[in-house]
Order: structure tokens, then sequence, then C-alpha cells
């Protein structure tokens, strides 16, 4: 009965390869997110998306690209990864985002780029 | 940047004692969100304080929220090792975006 589940928990590749972390809600919430948390613990908002829109954080490369098959996924695909990609992903979700609510988090995936 | 920045950036007490870590914030906001972090987990909601409110209770916990100061503060009661975890603050930004701060590791000493 988990809330927002994601897979894998650990990934570990090599410079250059492409991955997708996987994300799955059944909380029937309207809006996703994708963050990075870096080594610091310092947690930084990618991409937030429900059906209507997607927003990119600015500063995301466009090596990343968040992918919604439906409402209760969110994947991220990671092309050409990087050293510096290596963090951890957490997936979330909200009921309204307009009113801005609580978000409901993933245990997160650990990318470590060899 | 409307990052919230914790202060301390870190904590150790020991059990029983009371934790104190406070959030200071930018821009002006509706609300502000409380989170706990577990070594190797995901993050877990704990309490939101709306800009209307001064303070908030949930069982040990203890939220206050200034807006003139842009600052929240939140206490944890008689505290347990089961507390030690990191805590955030969150404030929302756009409608549908949440800006953390850096977070404060806190650890209870049995």
């Amino acid at each position: 009965d988990t809330a927002v589940s994601q897979t894998p928990k650990y990934l570990v590749t090599q410079m250059g390869n492409d991955k997708s972390i996987k994300c799955e809600q059944n909380l029937g919430h309207d809006t996703m997110y994708w963050y990075k948390q870096d080594s610091k613990k310092f947690l930084k908002i990618m991409f937030s998306y429900n059906n209507k829109e997607l927003i990119i954080n600015e500063t995301v490369p466009n090596r990343f690209s968040p992918k919604s098959p439906d409402k209760a996924h969110l994947n991220l695909h990671i092309n050409s990864l990087e050293l510096g990609d290596s963090a951890v992903y957490f997936c979330a979700s909200s009921q309204d985002p307009r009113r801005e609510e609580t978000q409901y988090f993933g245990p997160g995936t650990r990318l470590l780029v060899l | 940047s409307q990052q919230g920045e914790e202060d301390p950036q870190a904590l150790s007490i020991q059990e029983g004692e009371n934790a104190t870590m406070n959030c200071s914030y930018k821009t002006s906001i509706n609300n502000l969100q409380w989170y706990r972090q577990n070594s190797g987990r995901g993050l877990v909601h704990l309490i939101l304080i709306r800009s209307n409110e001064r303070e908030k209770h949930s069982g040990r916990l203890r939220v206050t929220l200034d807006t003139s100061k842009k600052s929240s503060s939140l206490l944890i009661t008689a505290s347990r090792a089961a507390d030690t975890a990191s805590y955030f603050c969150a404030t929302p930004f756009g409608g549908n975006q949440f800006y953390f701060g850096t977070g404060t590791s806190l650890t209870v000493i049995p």
C-alpha cells in the first residue's frame, strides 16, 4: 500500500549511458514532481507535472526529460549521464498544487555515475 | 533565490531534551511546511502552518511563524532517539513548486 514508489532504489552506471527512473503514486493525486538531492542534502525541484502543464526548472539540463504515460506515473529519463548527475532523485506527488498543500515523497533513487 | 535556510545546520542533544531549529525565507508565502528525512529515506510531511497562523501544535511538535521576520521555528519537545533525522522547511512557490531549505541534521543521543 505504498503511496509513492520508485524503482530502482539504487542505480550504478557508466558515464554516457542513458537511464530511466520510474515513479508511481496510488494516491490519486493530480500533480507529480521530481527532485534532486545532492551530497549536502540540498533538495532542488527539477520538474512539476500534471496532465495539463509541465514546468521545468530552468537550471535542469535538457538531458533530463520527464515522461508520463498516465496520471499515476511520472518517469525520469536521463540521456548521456555525467558524473555530476550522481545524486539521490526523489519523486513526489500532491493533490492540488494550487492550494500549495502537502507533498508525498517516494523513497528515492540513489544514482551513481562512474 | 526563494530558498529557505535552516539554522543550525547540525544539532546534537540528549534524549529528553528539547530541540529547536529555525527557518528563514525570502518572499511572501501562503504557508510553510516542515518535513523530516530519516537517513536513506524520502521526506515525510510533519506540519503545515498558514500565513495567518502564528503557532501550531502537533503532538510533541510546535511550529511558530513570524511573517514579519520571514522566519519559522520547529520545536521538538522531550526528544527521542527516533527523532534523529534531518528536518527541512519548505515554502510553496508559483502555485505548484516548493523550495526546500538546506536542512538541520538532528542527532538525539540515547
